[in-house]
């Protein structure tokens, strides 16, 4: 079974600055998905990035970056220029490429990201 | 278009009741989700069905059983419940199943509070 260990609890950033989730997961498979999923408080879950194994090229969107290291199991988000709304749970997620699998995603527990003024 | 929607938004229930929570996808998407999200952890995985099939369970007891409509919608059932049932429950539904990456777009949650 996959597992998805997200090893912050919580990270404080001050508004503007750079911050970095880490995430790592454990899978004896070879193409599998990796998304970073938001959850604003009482509000819903809502994707943020999405990594495809197979590519090496790390995904991208807009202040949202990742570091996917397929080798070392890794997949970091990278926060630029943090902003206020970026307060939130953050979620690490894995889903297996397998057609016809079972095909819910395994999530970490997340980090609970702060951003102070 | 409206996104997945869920109801109730809140539940009350007390030990060894039953409860019925409901789920409709966004219009065009086949395939629901369901996840039972603890507080302070993360969301975990109970079922997924597509085109009215159980497609995959999670870890989860019997006492945990769903089912999807002609129209896609779909029920979670939670039978004899426990105090350790008590956690927000997540819809999530997509377009396909399984294959390349598509994304699950989750709706608002119902809030269950077994006493």
């Amino acid at each position: 079974a996959q597992t998805v260990t997200q090893s912050q609890p919580e990270m404080s950033v001050q508004e503007a600055e750079t911050v970095t989730l880490s995430c790592t997961y454990d899978t004896s498979e070879s193409d599998y998905y990796l998304f970073w999923y938001k959850q604003p408080p009482s509000r819903q879950m809502i994707l943020v990035i999405r990594q495809e194994a197979y590519k090496q090229q790390n995904a991208t969107e807009n202040r949202f970056s990742v570091n996917f290291q397929k080798a070392a199991k890794s997949f970091s988000l990278k926060i630029s220029d943090s902003q206020l709304g970026d307060a939130a749970m953050y979620f690490c997620a894995y889903r297996t490429s397998e057609v016809g699998g079972a095909d819910g995603l395994t999530f970490g527990k997340g980090t609970h990201l702060i951003i102070q003024p | 278009d409206a996104g997945v929607t869920q109801s109730p938004t809140h539940l009350i229930k007390t030990r060894g009741q039953h409860v019925t929570l409901r789920c409709s996808p966004i219009s065009g998407h086949k395939s629901v989700s369901w996840y039972q999200q603890v507080l302070g952890q993360g969301p975990q995985f109970i079922f997924q069905y597509y085109e009215k099939e159980e497609r995959g369970r999670g870890n989860f007891p019997d006492r945990f059983s769903a089912r999807q409509f002609p129209n896609y919608s779909s029920e979670l059932n939670v039978n004899a419940l426990l105090l350790g049932d008590s956690a927000l429950y997540l819809c999530a539904s997509s377009p396909i199943t399984s294959g390349r990456g598509y994304e699950q777009y989750f709706g608002p949650g119902t809030r269950l509070t077994v006493t």
